[in-house]
């Protein structure tokens, strides 16, 4: 079965800290996605990788960055955390081409 | 600017009953549509799809209907279970680059399952 994991499942931090959130796939996906979930949103898509050190912006990018050394691993950093960026954050891996994501089971952040 | 959205927030039908579950999509550059369903403090998880090739691809009791013409997919569930209870979210997939697709998703329908 395809594993993607999230290294925390609930996380508490204060306004201005810097925090990681990290997320390992062991598939072997070329593709690696971040999104948050919050109520009437959905899943909005704030940074994804089709390859290690490559990144692209998603529809909510800003105030965080991204991180993808190796294949396997793919880091969600907040640079300054707000409470504004309090939210479930979910991450996906895919192959490339068409086919759909396995998700993480969460991290639910607040930020206080 | 919401390219997939899902009008209805919540539904609520009878065990063994259908449920019908809808998403409208802007973008005609989609070519690929899935459903997710979602537990609350868990992962979404995939549950079926479908080409924009295909008006129908049916899984057990799961099949979904693709109307390009409309922009318009549905989700039937026949016949409904109290453990179908959850968040579905409709997700439509965008070529990035070469064959890269990322997701966009909806915002969800919460349908409960009465028992």
């Amino acid at each position: 079965d395809v594993k993607v994991t999230q290294s925390s499942r609930y996380l508490v931090k204060r306004t201005g800290e810097k925090v990681f959130l990290e997320c390992v796939q062991d598939m072997d996906h070329e593709n690696m996605f971040w999104y948050r979930q919050d109520p009437g949103l959905g899943l909005r898509l704030i940074y994804f990788s089709y390859d290690v050190k490559m990144k692209e912006k998603g529809d909510i990018p800003e105030g965080y960055s991204v991180s993808r050394e190796k294949k396997e691993r793919f880091s969600l950093i907040l640079e300054s955390a707000s409470t504004n960026q309090t939210s479930m954050y979910l991450c996906a891996s895919s192959f490339g081409g068409v086919t759909g994501a396995f998700f993480g089971q969460g991290t639910r952040l607040t930020v206080v | 600017d919401q390219q997939v959205k899902q009008n209805s927030p919540s539904l609520s039908v009878q065990e063994g009953r259908i449920s019908i579950l809808n998403c409208d999509y802007t973008n005609s550059m989609f070519d690929y549509f899935l459903w997710y369903k979602k537990y609350p403090a868990e992962g979404p998880t995939f549950l079926i799809s479908i080409s924009s090739i295909k008006d129908k691809n049916e899984d057990g009791r799961f099949t979904v209907f693709l109307n390009k013409s409309a922009k318009h997919l549905s989700l039937h569930i026949v016949p409904s279970q109290p453990g179908d209870s959850a968040v579905y979210f409709c997700a439509a997939s965008a070529r990035y680059g070469g064959a890269t697709n990322k997701l966009i998703f909806g915002t969800g329908t919460l349908l409960a399952v009465q028992p």
